[in-house]
């Protein structure tokens, strides 16, 4: 049982690229979330899913897209990067009706 | 908009104190407490949560400490030990949601 994983751990990008990070989580988990993390402050949500085909906002949606074709995938898409995204991002899964967020160990990322 | 505020910003104590860390909210629609810890380069694990019907819970050396009145939440370690040197998140659940609001974090340092 690997939990949740994150690819890749570490990644450089130019100003304009676009990459996608991987998230995969086999726990069997409908509830999925991307976060990131700037230093010194908390986690903030990006985006979220309820399950396979059901996605939503979270609170700095800006810059990311998802998408979640199937249980076990949350990718996050970032078009035309910008130094403003340059952070540590973390994914995280949930069972249906318990509440602990079990987090992947994170996708380093530097825009330059 | 909601928040989380935790402090200290950072806590470095000697083996064997017991760190406290402080987190107030300004919503009282918030319906779950949890504790994050995290080390570098790692994910943020659930540590302990508690919910606002209940005004502490221990598990093992960890308390949560909770006012409803005061919409405050602490988290103590008892006899604490080198190996709790890390990152310490709190966060609130607003209530109906599966969004989480965290805090900025504590890094705690605990010296031999």
């Amino acid at each position: 049982n690997a939990g949740v994983t994150q690819t890749p751990k570490f990644r450089i990008l130019k100003i304009g690229q676009s990459m996608t990070l991987q998230c995969a989580q086999d726990m069997n988990h409908n509830y999925m979330y991307w976060y990131r993390q700037d230093p010194g402050m908390g986690l903030k949500l990006i985006y979220y899913s309820v399950g396979a085909g059901i996605t939503d906002k979270g609170e700095v949606p800006n810059g990311y897209n998802v998408s979640r074709s199937t249980t076990e995938d949350f990718p996050l898409r970032l078009e035309l990067a910008a130094p403003s995204q340059t952070s540590v991002y973390f994914c995280a899964s949930s069972p249906d009706l318990t509440d602990t967020q079990y987090f992947g160990p994170g996708t380093r990322l530097t825009v330059l | 908009q909601q928040q989380v505020k935790q402090s200290p910003q950072s806590l470095i104590v000697q083996k064997g104190g017991i760190p406290i860390i402080n987190c107030a909210y300004e919503n009282t629609a918030f319906d779950y407490f949890p504790w994050y810890q995290q080390f570098p380069g790692k994910g943020p694990a659930l540590l302990i949560a508690i919910r606002p019907d209940v005004s502490e819970k221990k598990e093992g050396r960890f308390t949560i400490s909770f006012n409803k009145s005061a919409k405050q939440f602490s988290l103590h370690i008892m006899d604490s030990q080198p190996g709790d040197s890390a990152t310490y998140f709190c966060a609130a659940r607003p209530s109906g949601t599966y969004k989480y609001i965290f805090g900025t974090g504590t890094r705690l340092k605990v010296l031999a």
